[in-house]
């Protein structure tokens, strides 16, 4: 079974709109981490923004915020006033276990388009 | 910040020889390396997970002998493609973790683009 699920494979969005990625993970551990990183094509990993499970509240960076449903297992990364600059690849990741014993998995991916 | 450095960024061989890849940690101490390979438009897939001095964990499906992870020190860690094929032509990635769990812990290399010809 997937443990991340991102069910958006690409989206359109007009520039300085707000946009929202879904994502939606599946564990059984109580502690575990979310994260969002944007892929541009160079490929690189640039990371976004982390929300840990005990989290009481919703993680925000700038022009990023991630949606925290713990109950619904769900993990929506959303960002405001979108720019051209934010084309790129949206992964959706999730790390389970312990130190030494981690692990950290991605989703499929949301390739976001910015229309100008 | 954080920095790892992953060399080379990309690279050519024939089929039938080895490459290696290789992540270094510039200012800090990865206690865990991870290695992705990503095909063209598709996720980061988990290769193997590599702990200081340990043998690494492979993902079901990877075949450990055809990619050799050695992880010697806290700051460098090894992916040698074995006796590469043309469907061993990927961007692979590395990862690495300091342990710290409560804020975003994971550094990224810049990948390397691998052409099997």
């Amino acid at each position: 079974a997937q443990k991340i699920t991102q069910t958006q494979p690409g989206m359109f969005v007009q520039e300085k709109e707000a946009v929202t990625l879904d994502c939606t993970y599946d564990t059984s551990d109580p502690s575990y981490g979310l994260f969002w990183y944007k892929q541009p094509s160079s490929g690189e990993m640039i990371f976004l923004i982390y929300q840990g499970s005990y989290d009481q509240q919703n993680a925000t960076e700038g022009r990023y915020s991630l949606n925290f449903q713990k109950a619904r297992k769900s993990a929506n990364l959303v960002i405001s006033a979108s720019q051209l600059g934010d084309s790129a690849m949206y992964f959706c990741a999730m790390r389970e276990g312990t130190f030494g014993n981690e692990k950290l998995t991605f989703g499929t991916g949301t390739r976001l388009t910015i229309i100008p | 910040g954080a920095v790892v450095s992953q060399h080379p960024s990309w690279v050519i061989c024939k089929s039938g020889t080895s490459v290696k890849i290789e992540c270094r940690s510039l200012d800090f101490q990865a206690t865990t390396m991870f290695w992705y390979r990503q095909f063209p438009k598709q996720s980061l897939m988990l290769m193997a997970t590599s702990n200081e001095g340990s043998k690494a964990t492979y993902e079901q499906g990877v075949e450990k002998d055809k990619f050799l992870i050695n992880h010697a020190s806290l700051t460098l860690s090894t992916l040698t493609v074995t006796s590469a094929h043309p469907e061993d032509s990927s961007f692979y990635i590395c990862s690495a973790s300091t342990g710290i769990f409560h804020i975003n812990g994971y550094t990224f290399g810049s990948g390397t683009r691998l052409t099997v010809v």
